[in-house]
């Protein structure tokens, strides 16, 4: 299936500070990507949809100048969470979708805001 | 919110085949179900999806119902490296993949 990237795998940051977090289609071109988070013993929970070329569109509850979302190419979209506190805590994850069928999800990076 | 509901978790004996039900009885016509596995700490995983015909794979098969207001996984021969959480999604218009609680199925030797 098709291979979808994130980076990094894991991360620990300040508190107060902000942390990137990539996600990269290898072989396919993606103009839609989606944003999910989830907690410990939890499902995952969309964040927002991160669209090429335009404005990303944010789930309900989820601050769009918190969690900063960029998709310069159709390869590639970033998630910025910016002044990252210790509830931000999560793991990330990413998915791409391979025209016309399934989705791929990244591998997941797990934020630790200490 | 999500358009599925599951066993919230199943067991399964290595070797046997795993059936994992799901249903979906509000699915429009034209929505696809998608089923994916998360084993602890990785990434969702396809498995396979569908419209309204039975689907097969090297993973797995999917059995829709006529009404499609249901469907059931079937891994036919479980191993102990199929132990996870396996979601059923409908997909949503724009492509949203909107996850529930999933089952989580345990292979036990």
């Amino acid at each position: 299936g098709a291979v979808v990237s994130q980076h990094p795998s894991r991360v620990i940051c300040k508190s107060g500070t902000s942390v990137k977090i990539e996600c990269r289609s290898l072989d396919f071109q993606a103009t839609t990507m989606f944003w999910y988070r989830q907690f410990p013993k939890q499902s995952l929970m969309l964040m927002a949809t991160s669209n090429e070329g335009s404005k990303a569109t944010y789930e309900q509850g989820v601050e769009k100048d918190k969690f900063l979302i960029n998709h310069a190419s159709l390869t590639l979209s970033t998630l910025t969470v910016t002044s990252a506190h210790p509830e931000d805590s999560s793991f990330y994850i990413c998915s791409a979708r391979d025209p016309p069928g399934a989705a791929f999800f990244g591998q997941g990076t797990r934020l630790t805001v200490v | 919110d999500a358009k599925t509901t599951q066993p919230p978790s199943m067991d399964c004996a290595e070797g046997r085949a795993a059936n994992l039900p799901c249903n979906h009885s509000t699915i429009s016509g034209n929505e696809y179900v998608y089923w994916y596995r998360q084993i602890h700490s990785q990434g969702p995983q396809y498995i396979i999806h569908g419209l309204k015909n039975n689907e097969t794979n090297e993973m797995a098969s999917l059995i829709i119902t006529e009404d499609r207001k249901s469907s059931t996984l079937i891994l036919p021969h479980a191993t102990l490296r199929d132990t996870a959480v396996y979601y059923c999604i409908v997909r949503l218009q724009g492509g949203k993949l909107i996850f529930g609680q999933g089952t989580e199925l345990s292979v036990k030797p």
